[in-house]
This record gives structure tokens, C-alpha cells and sequence, in this order.
């Protein structure tokens, strides 16, 4: 159980194009949702907390018109990186957590998506 | 403000050996702590968690972490290594207020030794 789907694994493309990247979860309701950007050997940074029916909130330094997020439904959240640039080139990782209010639910990641901008 | 540390960049173990990396967090109060897995390339893998209760907690893959109050610590453990374990290994602490948001180590990178 708790199974996180990302898609694309992996994407490669021109300068100034728009990639967006999908996040489900497959087995369970995902009230909230987050959004990680990794750099090699370092550790996870968090990019934005996406909760469905609402604005995601975004971490300070993180653009919001830059990084577009949409969670429309309970299952699917959405990144888009608008006019991608070579300095956007990185490792994002989506994360869900089931809904409720309690702090012990543990969030779920999914396998990550490769962005290479050339 | 919360924060955890994971102070070993990298380890290097012999397969078969045991393995303890450690962590420790600060936090105001009894944290929600976790383990979670990274293979190269892949996304991250719950190992186990710890909300309450019993302060050895038993997670997937053999993998066992005790939580101590009084060392603020919460180190993972494997009584034998396989080569398969090799990995990046990160301790996160989950933040209290309504965000859930998860407070990462800098993680450890395990090396194992055929």
C-alpha cells in the first residue's frame, strides 16, 4: 500500500520550455502534497506544500510563478517549471501524506523525476 | 527552531558486519521521527517510523531504530549488512504545526564492503 506514482522519470529539453511533472497516489487519498528539489549528493529541499482545493504554500526563495503547482484532485498534484532554464536542471521528488490531522501519517515519495534543460 | 543531524557523511561497512547511523534532532517536545531509504535515482523509501509508545521500533529490511529522550537521538540499526543495503540513508523529523512539512538530515551514505 502507499504507492506514489511520478511521471516523467526522466525528461530532456530545450531551454524555455514548460515540463510538467505528475504526482499520483495510487492507493490512497492525498489531502497534501509536497514538492522536493534534491541536488546531488545533498539532501532533500522542500519547494512547496500542495493541498488539494487550495493554493500551494511556497518556501521562501521558491518562485511561485516559476514553479506552478495544481492539485486538482485527491490523487494528483502537478509541477509545472515554466521556461525551463539549464540552471533548473535537477532531481524533483513528490511526496504525499494521507489526509487527517494527525502529525503521525507519514509521507510517501514517489521515484523522481530527472530534469535535464539544455 | 527543529533541525537534525546526521553526523556521518559517509560509512563504510563489511558486508555481513552490523551498521548503527546515527541522528539526532532538536525539538521542543516528543518528535515524530522516520527513516526513509535512497537508492540512486530513485525516490525515497519509508524504512520506519516512531510517534510513541515502545522506543524500539522495528521497521522493513531488518532495520530496527531506537528513540532516546534523553540524548535527543534516534540511530538506526542492522545486525547484519547485505550489499544490498547500500544507499543514502535520511533521518527527518516531522514539524508539529498543520504543514506536516518533514525537516531532513543531510543524510549517509552507506558503502558496503563485498
Amino acid at each position: 500500500g502507499a504507492v506514489v506514482s511520478q511521471h516523467p522519470s526522466w525528461v530532456i529539453c530545450k531551454s524555455g520550455t514548460s515540463v510538467k511533472i505528475e504526482c499520483r497516489s495510487l492507493d490512497f487519498q492525498a489531502t497534501t502534497m509536497f514538492w522536493y528539489r534534491q541536488f546531488p549528493k545533498q539532501s532533500l529541499m522542500l519547494m512547496a506544500t500542495s493541498n488539494e482545493g487550495s493554493k500551494a504554500t511556497y518556501e521562501q526563495g521558491v518562485e511561485k510563478d516559476k514553479f506552478l503547482i495544481n492539485h486538482a484532485s485527491l490523487t494528483l498534484s502537478t509541477l509545472t517549471v515554466t521556461s525551463a532554464h539549464p540552471e533548473d536542471s535537477s532531481f524533483y521528488i513528490c511526496s504525499a501524506r494521507a489526509g487527517g490531522l494527525q502529525g503521525n501519517q507519514p509521507q510517501h515519495f514517489g521515484d523522481g523525476t530527472r530534469l535535464s534543460i539544455l | 527552531a527543529q533541525s537534525v543531524t546526521q553526523p556521518d557523511i559517509h560509512i563504510t561497512v563489511s558486508e555481513g558486519a552490523s551498521l548503527e547511523l546515527r541522528c539526532n534532532y532538536s525539538y521542543g517536545a516528543t518528535p515524530y521521527l522516520f527513516w526513509y531509504v535512497q537508492s540512486p535515482g530513485q525516490g525515497l523509501q519509508l524504512l520506519l517510523k516512531y510517534f510513541s509508545g515502545d522506543t524500539l521500533v522495528q521497521g522493513i529490511k531488518g532495520f530496527e531504530a531506537e528513540f532516546k529522550r534523553s540524548q535527543s537521538s534516534f540511530n538506526l540499526r542492522k545486525p547484519s549488512v547485505h550489499w544490498s543495503d547500500a544507499a543514502e540513508y535520511f533521518c527527518a523529523v516531522a514539524g508539529m504545526d498543520s504543514s506536516y512539512k518533514l525537516i531532513f538530515g543531510s543524510g549517509t551514505r552507506l558503502l558496503v564492503r563485498p
